[in-house]
């Protein structure tokens, strides 16, 4: 099993540009996660997928959209990118919400010009 | 608000010793569950402990321990003969009712031959 996949691995954009950072898993979980990694900050919430069909904001959403395509898959747009988004984005699963465990994908680090 | 701290940003041991992380939370919360993550340089995200608070015991994972005191929220992570391989980004992480999962900034353990 590939578990969590993440693409693409880096990626370089101009302010404004907007790009979509795709995320699948092969684990038949429920829940998705979109994080955002910053340095001395751990891992802050983007936006969560409880079950397909259903998004949910995390602590820091603004400046982002998403998608939950199916049950496997689930993107994270950046429509008009900012330097502030330059970070390393991970997606995770987990069998349902409430206290699973989850699994990482291996990250998008992505830098804003 | 809720919110997860880790008061030491850097640590260092020998090989070979024990080493013990801090974690501390708050929450108004009497049912959570705890977490501890491991980040290597290659930046996945691997699942070391995981704590439910309604458990007294202490969870154990081979030389992976945690001493969790719920009444002073402390949930602090024991490596014992500590392994090269140890060394990494070590995050606590805490899930709430909301399905959603608080990380600490991370502890960078560095394991000295």
């Amino acid at each position: 099993n590939a578990g969590v996949t993440q693409t693409p691995k880096f990626q370089v954009l101009k302010t404004g540009q907007s790009m979509t950072l795709q995320c699948a898993q092969d684990m038949n979980h429920n829940s998705m996660y979109w994080y955002r990694q910053d340095p001395g900050m751990g891992l802050r919430l983007i936006y969560y997928s409880a079950s397909e069909g259903t998004t949910d904001k995390g602590e820091v959403p603004n400046g982002y959209n998403v998608s939950r395509l199916n049950k496997r898959e689930f993107s994270l747009r950046l429509e008009s990118a900012a330097p502030s988004q330059t970070s390393v984005y991970f997606c995770a699963s987990s069998s349902r919400t409430g206290r699973e465990t989850q699994y990482f994908g291996p990250g998008t680090r992505l830098l804003v010009l | 608000a809720q919110t997860v701290t880790q008061s030491q940003p850097e640590m260092s041991v020998q090989e070979a010793e024990t080493v013990t992380l801090s974690c501390t939370y708050d929450t108004s919360e009497s049912d959570y569950y705890l977490f501890w993550y491991k980040q290597p340089p290659s930046r996945q995200m691997i699942l070391v402990i995981r704590q439910e608070a309604y458990k007294q015991q202490n969870a154990t994972e081979n030389r992976f321990s945690v001493n969790f005191q719920k009444a002073a929220k402390s949930f602090s992570l024991k490596i014992s003969d500590s392994q090269l391989g140890d060394a990494a980004m070590y995050f606590c992480a805490f899930e709430t009712s909301y399905d959603k999962v608080i990380f600490g900034p991370g502890t960078s353990l560095s394991v000295i031959p």
